[in-house]
């Protein structure tokens, strides 16, 4: 099993530059987490889709993020435009039925200058 | 709503000596709990979860945690600590009336000191 994989592993983008990071879950997973880590507020969820329905935004942080689920192997979050705040390790996890385990990725470091 | 404290934000242990990693929870409904790892520059990886069978947890490479509901705490313990232990650890705790929401606490950074 190849795990949840994400792209980029580390993204280094200006000010204003739009950003987007790339998640694939586990084959058999429906569900798909999109998570942000920083020093200050540790790990926030931002997103949560179930069977490629987002069911709970409430924490994405304002309207220069997004994300999207177009099918069941592929999910994206874009930040457009970025800002130097947004620099953070963005994970993806995913799991199999409610209730489930959630499996992480290995994250993607974005670098915001 | 649920919450989850984890007691130490740094621990250093020597090579070959227990390791214990305190988390203390809150929840109002029957919790799932879990201890995550994470290693420098890496995701986080599943350590061990307890989901109410048995209180007394194993997990991979050595780690057990038992779930005491009296003290509503979580410890992490291993007998002998390795240098490949040398990472930070994350207790994590779901339910709460949700199915997904999980709430981690603010980890414990643990150093092996050979």
């Amino acid at each position: 099993d190849a795990g949840v994989i994400q792209s980029p592993r580390h993204e280094v983008t200006e000010m204003g530059q739009e950003v987007t990071l790339r998640c694939k879950p586990i084959s058999g997973h429906n569900s798909l987490f999109w998570y942000r880590q920083t020093m200050m507020r540790g790990l926030e969820l931002l997103i949560y889709f179930n069977n490629n329905v987002p069911i709970d935004d409430s924490g994405m942080p304002e309207d220069r993020f997004s994300a999207k689920m177009p099918n069941a192997s592929f999910s994206t979050l874009k930040i457009q435009p970025s800002e130097p705040r947004d620099s953070a390790v963005y994970f993806c996890a995913t799991r199999r039925g409610d209730g489930g385990t959630q499996y992480f990725g290995p994250g993607t470091r974005l670098l915001v200058l | 709503a649920q919450s989850v404290t984890q007691l130490d934000s740094h621990v250093s242990v020597s090579e070959g000596t227990p390791v214990l990693l305190r988390c203390n929870y809150s929840s109002s409904y029957s919790p799932s709990l879990f201890w995550y790892v994470q290693h420098p520059n890496k995701g986080l990886q599943l350590l061990l979860k307890y989901t109410s069978a048995a209180t007394l947890v194993k997990g991979i490479n050595g780690f057990e945690a038992e779930f005491k509901k009296s003290e509503t705490s979580f410890h992490l313990t291993k007998p002998s600590a390795h240098m490949s232990d040398a990472a930070e650890y994350f207790c994590v705790v779901s339910g709460g009336g949700s199915n997904y929401k999980l709430t981690f606490g603010k980890g414990t950074l643990l150093t092996v000191n050979p």
